[in-house]
């Protein structure tokens, strides 16, 4: 079964830094590409960054370029978010999930929230 | 960057009827598109891709189309279940991006 299991979330301040983790199981996760998306609060879904399965390929949205960065260990099949110099209108939940060949994200977690406030 | 346009915004429909939702996109995404179920507390769940292909384990009540910019998910014989809200979503290059999403309320 597929599994991804996000973590290291919480609230933080305005300017501040946080690193989210997502393991992955179930699959070979070195085959595959993998996605944050986030959710603010009663908000529609923002896809954030991609990294794909060898970290050749990165790719962000431009709200978060330059402040996050995506990458990943396949050894200890996991993916990670650094988030810095935080603000409020990033506070969301923040979903890890896998980019599927054909398109489209087939697996995602149960998310992560991140609230930034002071 | 490829904006997503999504309507309606919220639907409201009757047990056993069909409902369409559309998303058109700012210029030609050659049929990578792909439609998310999300139930309220839960992660979004994948139902088409391609446009047109239906993910393992979907209801065949789901189904996809269109090309080029223009695309419909149509859900058949509503069922209490399909109370959600549904996104479309492009990747045709990067950045992707989500329509705004449409709130399905069953009547």
């Amino acid at each position: 079964e597929v599994q991804l299991v996000e973590s290291g979330g919480g609230l933080v301040q305005p300017g501040r830094s946080l690193k989210l983790s997502c393991v992955a199981s179930g699959f070979t996760f070195s085959n595959y590409g993998m996605n944050w998306i986030r959710q603010a609060p009663g908000k529609g879904l923002e896809w954030v960054a991609y990294i794909s399965s060898g970290s050749s390929y990165i790719y962000y949205a431009e709200t978060v370029k330059g402040r996050f960065t995506i990458s990943r260990d396949n050894a200890k099949n996991t993916l990670y978010l650094q988030m810095t110099s935080l603000r409020s209108e990033d506070t969301a939940l923040y979903y890890c999930a896998r980019h599927l060949g054909a398109g489209g994200f087939d697996y995602w977690g149960q998310g992560v929230m991140v609230t930034v406030s002071s | 960057d490829i904006q997503m346009t999504q309507s309606p915004s919220f639907l409201s429909a009757s047990l056993g009827n069909s409902i369409t939702i559309t998303c058109h996109a700012s210029q030609n995404i050659k049929g990578w598109l792909a439609w998310y179920q999300q139930k309220s507390g839960n992660a979004p769940e994948l139902l088409i891709y391609k446009a047109s292909s239906l993910q393992s384990g979907v209801p065949s009540r789901f189904s996809g189309s269109g090309s080029g910019t223009d695309y419909i998910l149509t859900i058949s014989n509503l069922q209490p279940e399909d109370i959600a809200t549904y996104y479309c979503q492009h990747y045709q290059s990067f950045p992707l991006t989500f329509g705004s999403g449409t709130k399905l309320e069953i009547k």
